[in-house]
């Protein structure tokens, strides 16, 4: 069964330096999607992206992130002077198809979600 | 703004028995979708069930099933005949039907499974 993977798995770095996030997501799947954990706590959205725009973001997403399509398989996540509070456990997800308004009812599609990246910022 | 809670930090089920995981959520919507999603050690988050806001039949998915309790803001998990296997980490999430495909999480609930 095709899954979403995201390398490395743990990723560590020093403050101020710029760390990118890889994911490969299921291959006919057109939406992407970016979460983080901070250690116990919520998994939070950061970002939605589709034909290489930006569909969605969050106030979490600030100008260090940015996030990328460079090929037709990978779906990055950069940021670019981490601070200590990145530390986190970075998830990327697809989904084949995004929900659309039919009145009021959408269209649902699935997330499929990576293992995730853990972060860890000194 | 939506917010999900999932006041159980952990749980342990002996195998074979049942178990309830809560989950309260609060939105001034009504259309919308509420998941359970599960996290074994290591492992991507999967999907296990998934409940529409404007279906009033709790869904089930084999030995999994929902409370949906939409007056109450209340969506709980129950796992039948538990097994080994479903020892993870499991999320209760929110999502609007339209216009975003956001998915609100909770904090999680720990389930250990006993044999």
């Amino acid at each position: 069964e095709p899954e979403v993977t995201q390398t490395p798995s743990h990723q560590v770095t020093q403050m101020g330096q710029e760390v990118i996030l890889r994911c490969v997501p299921i291959s006919n799947h057109l939406y992407f999607y970016w979460y983080r954990q901070i250690l116990g706590q919520k998994v939070e959205f950061l970002v939605s992206f589709y034909n290489n725009e930006i569909s969605e973001k969050s106030e979490i997403f600030d100008d260090q992130f940015s996030v990328e399509r460079p090929d037709g398989s990978n779906f990055t996540l950069k940021i670019r002077s981490t601070k200590l509070e990145d530390s986190a456990m970075y998830f990327c997800a697809s989904s084949e198809i995004f929900g659309v308004a039919q009145n009021m009812k959408s269209s649902y599609n699935e997330q499929f979600f990576g293992p995730g990246t853990r972060l860890t910022v000194l | 703004a939506q917010t999900v809670t999932q006041s159980q930090p952990e749980m342990s089920v002996q195998e074979a028995e049942t178990v309830t995981l809560s989950c309260t959520y609060d939105t001034s919507e009504s259309n919308y979708y509420l998941f359970w999603y599960k996290q074994p050690p290591s492992r991507q988050m999967i999907l296990v069930i998934r409940q529409e806001a404007y279906k009033q039949q709790n869904a089930t998915e084999n030995r999994f099933s929902v409370n949906f309790q939409k007056a109450a803001k209340s969506f709980s998990l129950k796992i039948s005949d538990s097994q080994l296997g479903d020892t993870a980490m499991y999320f209760c999430a929110f999502r609007l039907s339209y216009n975003t495909d956001k998915l609100i999480f909770g904090t999680g609930t720990r389930l250990q499974v006993f044999p």
